[in-house]
C-alpha cells in the first residue's frame, strides 16, 4: 500500500541557508500534519493543513513557512537556519479527522535535517 | 502540564519475554484516542496500536495489546514475546477531542531486547 512519502531522506545544510522539505500523502488523504523531533525528545507539532487551508498551528518558528498544494502535497520551507534546527522533521496524513474520529495517522520515513 | 507521561526512559526484556511499558496521560476531553508508535533506530515512526476514548475493550494487535485503565487514564502498552527486532524508541501519543487535529506525544521508552 502506498505510504507517505518525504523527500529528501537525508539534508544537509550550513547556519543561514533556506531549506524546503516535501511531504506526499497517502493518495485520497487530504490533511497533512508536520512534526519536528529534536535528538533525543519527542515529536513537536508544527503545523497541519486540510484541503490547502491551514487549519492548526503548534510551535513552528516564524522562520519557518507552509503550505498545502492542490495535489495535497504539502511544502515546509525553512529559512535562516539554525543549528537548533536540526531535526528529524515527520509529515503525517489522515482523512479529514472531522469525518472519522480518532483516526490514526500515518507517518512518513521523515527527513533528517543537519545544520552545520 | 505534561500531557502524557512515560516514565520509564528505558527498559529492558529478555527475548520471548513479555514486557510492559507504561503510559498515563491527563486530559479533560472526554473524546480522545490513544496511540501507540514505534521508532526504530532508523527513525520512521511506525503505527502499533490504538485506544478510544470509548471503547469498550481493550485494543489488541498480534502481539500488542493496550492495557487501558480510564479511571486512572493509564494505556500501558503489552509485548508479548518479545523479539530481537522489538528494540526501539516507543512513544505513546494522545489526540484529543473527537476532532482533534494534533498529536500530544510522551518523551518515549527506549526498549532493549536481549538475546
Amino acid at each position: 500500500a502506498a505510504g507517505v512519502i518525504q523527500s529528501p531522506r537525508h539534508l544537509i545544510k550550513e547556519k543561514r541557508e533556506t531549506a524546503t522539505l516535501k511531504c506526499y500523502p497517502i493518495p485520497r488523504h487530504d490533511t497533512v500534519y508536520w512534526y519536528q523531533q529534536g535528538p533525543g525528545q519527542d515529536p513537536q507539532f508544527l503545523i497541519s493543513f486540510y484541503e490547502k487551508m491551514q487549519s492548526d498551528k503548534g510551535s513552528i518558528p516564524d522562520r519557518f513557512s507552509a503550505q498545502q498544494f492542490s495535489d495535497y502535497h504539502s511544502e515546509l520551507n525553512m529559512s535562516s537556519l539554525e543549528l537548533g534546527d536540526s531535526a528529524l522533521y515527520f509529515c503525517a496524513s489522515s482523512l479529514d479527522p472531522r469525518q472519522l474520529a480518532n483516526y490514526g495517522y500515518t507517518f512518513g520515513s521523515g527527513t533528517r535535517l543537519t545544520v552545520v | 502540564a505534561q500531557k502524557i507521561t512515560q516514565t520509564q526512559p528505558g527498559m529492558f526484556v529478555q527475548e520471548k519475554e513479555a514486557v510492559t511499558l507504561d503510559c498515563t496521560y491527563d486530559t479533560s476531553d472526554p473524546s480522545y484516542g490513544l496511540f501507540w508508535y514505534k521508532q526504530p533506530s532508523s527513525g520512521e515512526m511506525i503505527f502499533l496500536i490504538y485506544q478510544g476514548s470509548y471503547d469498550q475493550q481493550n485494543a489488541t494487535e498480534g502481539r500488542y495489546s493496550l492495557n487501558f485503565q480510564k479511571a486512572r487514564k493509564s494505556a500501558n502498552l503489552v509485548i508479548s514475546a518479545s523479539q530481537l527486532g522489538d528494540s526501539a524508541m516507543y512513544f505513546c501519543a494522545m489526540r484529543e477531542g473527537a476532532y482533534g487535529q494534533n498529536f500530544v506525544f510522551g518523551p518515549g521508552t527506549r526498549l532493549s531486547v536481549l538475546p
